[in-house]
């Protein structure tokens, strides 16, 4: 089955220690993006990348760093987590940026920073 | 990106058809209309997507104004599984970055 598969679903963390989601597709896609979604706010870009080894700042990434060392695998990566940092993201990919046919989104991850 | 203006919510009797509207009077001529829903907190779900002409797929049909500037997506037989949040979105293809900015979108609660 095609799918975008984040992990994990739910992680609670204290301030400062480092931790990474994982993000990976199936699809052989070569665009992969990452956002957060935050009450009222909607969901926002955070970063995102075109292909192998490169990646670009969305809206709203300071805070956060990514990778993109093979094609189906696209990890956040929070150096030092802060409670702002408490929200709901997602992992998307599609066959390019500028996609015909729409993005395929991950479950999701739920992620509390005490 | 042209900005949207949708309901915040909106009820269908289960089985009937679930008609969402959709504003963008500022779309431009490059631009498309997309949708997507939310169900619960789980990833969004492309639904459809379309330039000028109405549009129709497995899952929903877009209707688009010959001006443009509005839009309505029709879920032909609505279920209690349709109960989600529904974003209209209108964004050109080339945008740099390739991000979707979602609204807040229409709550549909379809019942029985």
């Amino acid at each position: 089955e095609a799918q975008v598969t984040q992990n994990p679903r739910y992680l609670i963390t204290v301030t400062g220690k480092k931790l990474t989601v994982t993000c990976s597709q199936n699809m052989n896609h070569e665009y992969m993006s990452w956002y957060r979604q935050d009450p009222g706010l909607g969901l926002r870009q955070i970063y995102y990348s075109m292909n192998v080894e490169v990646t670009d700042k969305g809206d709203v990434p300071e805070g956060y760093k990514v990778s993109r060392k093979e094609k189906r695998n696209f990890p956040l990566i929070l150096e030092s987590p802060s409670p702002n940092q408490t929200s709901l993201y997602f992992c998307a990919s599609s066959s390019g940026q500028n996609t015909y046919y729409g993005y395929t989104f991950g479950s999701g991850t739920r992620l509390t920073v005490v | 990106d042209a900005k949207t203006t949708q309901p915040t919510s909106m009820d269908c009797a289960e089985g009937r058809a679930a008609n969402l509207p959709c504003n963008h009077s500022t779309i431009s001529g490059n631009e498309y209309v997309y949708w997507y829903r939310q169900i619960h907190s789980q990833g969004p779900q492309y639904i459809i997507h379309g330039l000028k002409n109405n549009e129709t797929n497995e899952m929903a049909s877009l209707i688009i104004t010959e001006d443009r500037k509005s839009s309505t997506l029709i879920l032909p037989h609505a279920t209690l599984r349709d109960t989600a949040v529904y974003y209209c979105i209108v964004r050109v293809i080339y945008n740099q970055g390739g991000k979707l900015i979602f609204g807040q979108g229409t709550e549909l609660s379809v019942k029985p």
